[in-house]
């Protein structure tokens, strides 16, 4: 079965550094989104991207988050100057025509 | 505002028992209904989309009432592997469809 690949599957970071996650989607699909879980909350909605932009994002993903498909297969999610509160799992999801949402592992990303 | 709401549990309930589970949603607009699980420190995956007319998928069953904004799972002979947290989820129209909101889940343990 096809599936959402994510890397690093985790990542510690010091508060103030950038990071970048990366992803690669299902290949067929065109839709693509990056979502987040702070440890013991719900899974909540960063970004949406197709047809090369950004199509919907969130209050959470501020200017500090960026995303960017580099290539026909990677997708990436950029904090620049991570918080202590960005500590969360970062997942990666892709759907084709946005039916079905495919999500990929996580990423764990801890800011110390 | 909470958009979407579930019982948190824990519930815990002996293997071959049947057990329920609610949500609401708050945006009358919401237009696609899914169940997801999730088991610990995973990726959500799809349980099964809920249709008006209610649907069926083996040993699960959802309905879905929009007058009440309401949302059920029902499973039926719970196995042990059905431990997991069951993510309520709606898609609200004029979003795209892949904006998914989460409820923060309800925990499941099935024991032997």
């Amino acid at each position: 079965e096809p599936e959402v690949t994510q890397t690093p599957s985790h990542q510690v970071t010091q508060m103030g550094q950038e990071v970048i996650l990366r992803c690669v989607p299902i290949s067929n699909h065109l839709y693509f989104y990056w979502y987040r879980q702070i440890l013991g909350q719900k899974v909540e909605f960063l970004v949406s991207f197709y047809n090369n932009e950004i199509s919907e994002k969130s209050e959470i993903f501020d200017d500090q988050f960026s995303v960017e498909r580099p290539d026909g297969s990677n997708f990436t999610l950029k904090i620049r100057s991570t918080k202590l509160e960005d500590s969360a799992m970062y997942f990666c999801a892709s759907s084709d025509r946005g039916n079905t949402i495919y999500f990929g592992e996580g990423s764990w990303l801890t800011v110390v | 505002r909470k958009e979407v709401e579930q019982d948190p549990g824990p519930f815990n309930v002996p293997e071959g028992a049947t057990v329920a589970f609610n949500c609401t949603y708050s945006n009358s607009a919401s237009q696609s209904f899914f169940w997801y699980r999730q088991d610990c420190r995973k990726e959500p995956k799809l349980l099964m989309s809920v249709y008006s007319s209610g649907n069926e998928d083996g040993r699960f069953t959802a309905q879905l009432n929009r007058a009440s904004q309401y949302i059920s799972l029902l499973i039926r002979d719970s196995k042990l592997s059905d431990s997991a947290t069951y993510l309520c989820v709606v898609n609200t129209r004029g979003s795209t469809l892949g904006r998914l909101y989460f409820g923060r889940g309800t925990q499941l343990t099935v024991w032997p």
